[in-house]
C-alpha cells in the first residue's frame, strides 16, 4: 500500500476484554516495529519483526502482551485480559530493512490505534 | 542502553521568532539521528536524518538539524516559525551495529507552541 494502515483507528474495550490490533505495512517493507504512547509521553518500543521472526521483543511489558506477523506482511499485537495502563496509542511502523543499508534507516509510520481500557 | 533526552517538555514561541529544540543522546558509539513530528491526531512524520557527511542536515518545512558528536547533541532549529509549526516533535536515535541496526529509540517530545 501507499503507507502503513493501522486497524482499526480507535477501540474502548471492557478491562478483562482481550483486543487484537492490526498493521499493514508499506509493501516491500521487511522490517515492522510496534511503539506504544501512552497520553502525554514518549514512544515506548514493544517488538521488532524482520520478516516473520521477531529478533527483539524485549520491550513487551508482560505477558499479556503477543504479536505476531505472517507472510513478510501484516502483523497483529494482541493483548489479553486488558488493564487500564494499557490505554494508549499504539503505532507500527515499517522500514525497507534492517541491514547496514542507509536506504534501511527510515521508518514510516502508521497513524496509530487509540486503544481506551474502561 | 541507548537513550535520548529532550530536556524541554514545551516550547513556547511567538509566530516568526527563531526555535531550538534541544536532543541529547547517550551512546558515543556509531548512531543514525532522526527528528520525527507529530501533528495533532496524526501519526509520525520523519522531519530529517542524520546518517554521515556533513553535520549539518536540512529537513522539510524549513527545519535543520546539527550533529555535535563531542557534546552527543543534534539540536533541531527553526529560523522562523509558523503557526502551522504547532505540534510535537521527537528526537530518535538508532545505533548501528554489524548485523544491521537496533530499534529506534525515541525521546519524550517536545512540544512546540506557536502563538500569534
Amino acid at each position: 500500500g501507499a503507507g502503513v494502515s493501522q486497524s482499526p483507528s480507535n477501540k474502548v474495550t471492557e478491562k478483562g476484554k482481550d483486543v487484537e490490533l492490526r498493521c499493514d505495512p508499506i509493501s516491500g517493507h521487511t522490517a515492522l516495529y510496534w511503539y506504544r504512547q501512552r497520553l502525554g509521553q514518549g514512544l515506548e518500543f514493544l517488538i521488532y519483526f524482520q520478516g516473520n521472526s521477531a529478533p527483539d521483543k524485549s520491550g513487551l511489558p508482560s505477558d499479556r502482551f503477543s504479536a505476531e506477523r505472517t507472510g513478510e506482511s501484516v502483523s497483529t499485537l494482541t493483548i489479553q485480559r486488558t488493564q487500564q495502563e494499557d490505554s494508549a496509542v499504539y503505532l507500527c511502523a515499517s522500514s525497507l530493512g534492517a541491514g547496514i543499508s542507509p536506504l534501511n534507516t527510515e521508518a514510516f509510520f502508521g497513524q496509530g490505534t487509540r486503544l481506551t481500557v474502561v | 542502553a541507548q537513550s535520548v533526552t529532550q530536556l524541554d517538555s514545551q516550547v513556547p514561541v511567538f509566530e516568526e521568532a527563531p526555535v531550538e529544540l534541544r536532543c541529547n543522546y547517550s551512546s558515543s558509539v556509531s548512531v543514525y539521528l532522526f527528528w520525527y513530528v507529530q501533528y495533532p491526531n496524526q501519526g509520525l512524520q520523519l522531519l530529517l536524518k542524520y546518517l554521515s557527511g556533513s553535520t549539518l542536515v536540512k529537513g522539510i518545512n524549513g527545519f535543520e538539524a546539527e550533529f555535535n558528536k563531542s557534546q552527543t547533541s543534534f539540536h533541531l532549529r527553526k529560523p522562523s516559525v509558523h503557526i502551522s509549526d504547532t505540534a510535537e516533535y521527537f528526537c530518535a536515535v538508532r545505533r548501528r551495529v554489524n548485523t544491521g541496526f537496533q530499534k529506534l529509540v525515541f525521546g519524550t517530545g517536545t512540544r512546540l507552541l506557536v502563538s500569534p
